[in-house]
């Protein structure tokens, strides 16, 4: 059974740091991209950023690049974002997501269950 | 620019169904989608992959009440038989290389 568990919320000031960690089981993790996906409150759902399965392409939304740094350990099976310079608008629930292929690409088909960051003063 | 446009709400009745549509921008007609459901405080769950010719691969445990189904740059989530665990907000996806995009969620009201 897939099981997606993010980890490393919490409140920090602008201006800050934050890493969260998505730790998975269930299926052989380095055969999947992994993405992160986040939630303002009472908004919708804001695509972050997805790293493939040896790390040999990463992207970035415009909002987050130059900012946030996506990484993996397969070692691990874990998945990790590193949040810099943090914003007010960055105050979202994070989750972490697996993304399976067929024929017309990846698509994102297990969700974690989600991770709050909060950045006030 | 790929962009997947969904209407903010919807409403039917109990044991009723419901048609939910994305539409994919121009251009994008071909694409696949994918459909999440967010249930009232929790968090998105995967539905089904949804390919231009209508083809589908349900997520597990998906009831059969869930089907999708496309028409052109329209693809549609219908749900049958409403029950009222299926009041929720619906998400639409899709991607290509470098990006992913999600629509901005139908909120269906099950009356």
């Amino acid at each position: 059974q897939v099981h997606l568990v993010e980890s490393g919320g919490g409140l920090v000031k602008p201006g800050g740091s934050l890493r969260l960690s998505c730790a998975a089981s269930g299926f052989s993790f380095n055969d999947y991209y992994m993405t992160w996906i986040r939630q303002a409150p009472g908004k919708g759902l804001e695509w972050v950023s997805y790293i493939s399965s040896y790390s040999s392409d990463i992207y970035y939304a415009d909002s987050v690049r130059g900012r946030f740094t996506i990484s993996r350990d397969n070692a691990k099976n874990s998945l990790y974002l590193q949040m810099n310079s943090l914003r007010a608008e960055d105050t979202a629930v994070y989750y972490c997501g697996r993304e399976a292929s067929n024929s017309v690409g990846y698509y994102l088909d297990y969700w974690g269950q989600g991770i709050l960051v909060t950045v006030s003063s | 620019q790929l962009v997947v446009t969904q209407s903010p709400s919807a409403s039917a009745s109990l044991g009723a169904s419901v048609k939910l549509t994305c539409t994919l921008s121009s251009g994008h007609s071909n694409y696949a989608i994918a459909w999440h459901q967010q249930q009232p405080e929790k968090g998105p769950r995967y539905l089904m992959n949804l390919k231009s010719d209508g083809g589908h691969i349900k997520g597990d445990g998906i009831p059969d009440r869930f089907s999708g189904s496309s028409s052109g740059a329209e693809r549609y989530l219908t749900i049958s038989g409403l029950q009222s665990e299926d009041e929720a907000d619906y998400y639409c996806q899709t991607w290509d290389t470098g990006i992913r995009v999600f629509g901005g969620g139908t909120k269906l009201t099950v009356l």
